[in-house]
């Protein structure tokens, strides 16, 4: 069954330094999505992209973010310059349509930053 | 914007039943998801209702009450790998991303 990948699986870094979160959607799907969920938190909607370009954003997906879909299968969320606040788990999705498409996650990159 | 309220905890017995209700205040609606996400892992998808009424797959069924902003997963004879947490999420009808609550956590005792 077709899945969504993202590597790494997990990334420290140092506060300031950028990070690129690399995803796979499932192959056919058009539409993508970053969300992540603080530890013991709920899930946060970060930023969907259709068609190269983003759809919608929330507040959070400020201007030290940015996603890219670099080549035909790569979507990439960078954060520039990371805060401690930013540790969290990342999960890309992708849906083969918006409106009524089920949205799959992939695994998640746990993000630590000190 | 969305407000959706589930409960925190359950605990229930193998072999039980376990239903867990999800209420939503949304400024749009269009489709309500149920995921199940294991301690570390990605939220996994189990179902969608759209219209009202009772969607089943298997041991899982959804209910959905547009009029009452209310749903609720069905978990039919539990098994301890159902222990997880079960996310409510709501799409919107002016956008496409899901907007999630904090998540039941299902404990399945022997």
């Amino acid at each position: 069954e077709p899945e969504v990948t993202q590597t790494p699986s997990h990334q420290v870094t140092q506060m300031g330094q950028e990070v690129i979160l690399r995803c796979v959607p499932i192959s056919n799907h058009l539409y993508f999505y970053w969300y992540r969920q603080i530890l013991g938190q709920k899930v946060e909607f970060l930023v969907s992209f259709y068609n190269n370009e983003i759809s919608e954003k929330s507040e959070i997906f400020d201007d030290q973010f940015s996603v890219e879909r670099p080549d035909g299968s790569n979507f990439t969320l960078k954060i520039r310059s990371t805060k401690l606040e930013d540790s969290a788990m990342y999960f890309c999705a992708s849906s083969e349509i918006a409106a009524a498409g089920t949205q799959y996650f992939g695994p998640g990159t746990r993000l630590t930053v000190l | 914007g969305q407000n959706i309220d589930q409960p925190t905890e359950m605990t229930a017995t193998e072999g039980a039943i376990v239903q867990i209700n999800c209420t939503y205040q949304t400024s749009g609606f269009n489709g309500l998801f149920w995921y199940q996400q294991h301690a570390g892992e990605a939220p996994t998808f189990l179902s969608y209702n759209v219209l009202d009424g009772l969607e089943e797959k298997g041991r899982f069924s959804s209910f959905l009450s547009r009029s009452k902003g209310y749903s609720y997963l069905l978990l039919k004879e539990l098994q301890m790998k159902d222990s997880a947490s079960y996310l409510c999420a709501v799409r919107g009808s002016n956008d496409y991303k899901l907007s999630f609550g904090a998540g039941t956590t299902v404990t399945v005792r022997a």
